[in-house]
């Protein structure tokens, strides 16, 4: 089946530094990628999605400036967080869409710790 | 607003009891459903998918769950639970609005299978 990994699982950063999180589909060509954020027991948010090699689209209320997606290849998708503050931490969850199918395949997600 | 509903926000069962739970989506024409399940301090895995054909579709581990589309419902079933079952599950729809659209996902219903 297809895999989704991210990098890394879990990151501790302080306040006002950046913190990259890359996801990268193993086994398939991703045209398309989306970014979720999944607070403590509550369902899956979507923040943004990314075709290879144009602008991600955001959706209503997420920053674009703050949330930094670059999708530069069909296998490589980027999540950059500027200026983490606490609010910030969460769970991340990248999910890969190949060029021929409706399923998303998820990927582990990245716990971010914010101090 | 076009949305997808769970009905249960926490579900406590015993072994062996049957379990249902309970999908709605508010989207008219076609739509792609999805059920995913999420255990405690893992990635989302994908329980089962209905796209078209047989109404009644059965996933991995045991679960199945049916589309019927005049209630715009997509309910998980299983016949006898076991304590492994335990986990959080979601309900999610490709909305037809074609194109890269991304799936929706309800808010979850936590599943709890005490012995």
């Amino acid at each position: 089946g297809a895999v989704v990994s991210q990098h890394p699982s879990w990151v501790i950063c302080k306040s006002g530094t950046s913190v990259k999180i890359e996801c990268r589909s193993l086994d398939f060509q991703a045209t398309t990628m989306f970014w979720y954020r999944q607070f403590p027991k509550q369902s899956l948010m979507l923040m943004a999605t990314s075709n290879e090699g144009s602008k991600a689209t955001y959706e209503q209320g997420v920053e674009k400036d703050k949330f930094l997606i670059n999708h530069a290849s069909l296998t490589l998708s980027t999540l950059t967080v500027t200026s983490a503050h606490p609010e910030d931490s969460s769970f991340y969850i990248c999910s890969a869409r190949g060029p021929a199918s409706y399923e998303q395949y998820f990927g582990p997600g990245t716990r971010l710790t914010v101090t | 607003a076009q949305s997808v509903s769970q009905h249960n926000h926490h579900v406590i069962l015993s072994e062996a009891a049957s379990l249902e739970l309970g999908c709605n989506y508010s989207y008219g024409g076609t739509v792609n459903l999805f059920w995913y399940v999420q255990y405690p301090g893992q990635h989302l895995q994908l329980l089962l998918k209905y796209f078209s054909g047989d109404p009644l579709v059965k996933g991995i581990k045991g679960f199945e769950a049916e589309f019927i589309k005049s209630k715009f419902s997509f309910n998980l079933r299983k016949p006898s639970v076991q304590w492994s079952d335990t986990a959080e599950y979601f309900c999610a729809v490709i909305p037809p609005w074609g194109g890269n659209t991304p799936l929706v996902f309800g808010k979850g219903t936590r599943l709890s299978v005490i012995a």
